[in-house]
């Protein structure tokens, strides 16, 4: 099983831009998440999917993040525009329960 | 508002000794419980999981958990130097609708 994957691996980017981060989850897995870690809070939950279908959002910190899942094996996350209080490492997991989870190798995202 | 709180350390440990992690978290309604082991620079692993009051043990690792005290621990047995790592507590309802919550995490050093 080749894990959860995640691209790009590492993004630097300057403010404003539009960041895309994307996700393949572990075949057969159902549950999808997005997290945000960063030294001061930690890791966050953002949003969660069951089944392609997101059930809580309430973690997207603002309207500029959002966050698709348009079959079960492709996920993504969007920042526009993008701040450089958004600089963080972004993890993606899976599991086939939503209390099972395996993190993706993540994305550092640098926002200059 | 969910909190899972963790002392971070660094505790440090001499090789062979029993490192205890300690957790606490503030909602009641949280019904399963984990710990994950990061490596810097890498994604968090689950090592553990418990969902009942008492003592779960795997090779050298043994979770503890007393939902009376809203209290989660781990214990490590004979600490080993590739035992160095942040151990982070997450803690989800039961489902996990809300996804995982977690505590910052604790920084342990086995000195050899």
């Amino acid at each position: 099983d080749a894990g959860v994957i995640q691209s790009p691996r590492h993004e630097v980017t300057e403010m404003g831009q539009e960041v895309t981060l994307r996700c393949k989850p572990i075949s057969g897995h159902n549950s999808l998440f997005w997290y945000r870690q960063t030294m001061m809070r930690g890791l966050e939950l953002l949003i969660y999917f069951n089944n392609n279908v997101p059930i809580d959002d309430s973690g997207m910190p603002e309207d500029r993040f959002s966050a698709k899942m348009p079959n079960a094996s492709f996920s993504t996350l969007k920042i526009q525009p993008s701040e450089p209080r958004d600089s963080a490492v972004y993890f993606c997991a899976s599991g086939l329960t939503t209390d099972t989870q395996y993190f993706g190798p993540g994305t550092r995202l640098t926002v200059l | 508002q969910k909190e899972v709180e963790q002392n971070s350390g660094p505790l440090s440990v001499p090789e062979g000794a029993i490192a205890s992690l300690n957790c606490t978290y503030s909602d009641r309604g949280s019904q399963s419980f984990f710990w994950y082991r990061q490596y810097s620079g890498k994604s968090p692993e689950l090592i553990m999981s418990i969902y009942s009051n008492g003592d779960k043990e795997d090779g050298r690792f043994t979770a503890q958990l007393n939902k009376a005290s809203q209290y989660v621990s781990l214990l490590i047995r004979d600490s080993q130097p590739s035992d160095s790592a942040t151990y982070l507590c997450a803690v989800a309802r039961a489902g996990g609708a809300d996804g995982l919550t977690f505590g910052k995490g604790t920084h342990l050093i086995i000195q050899p």
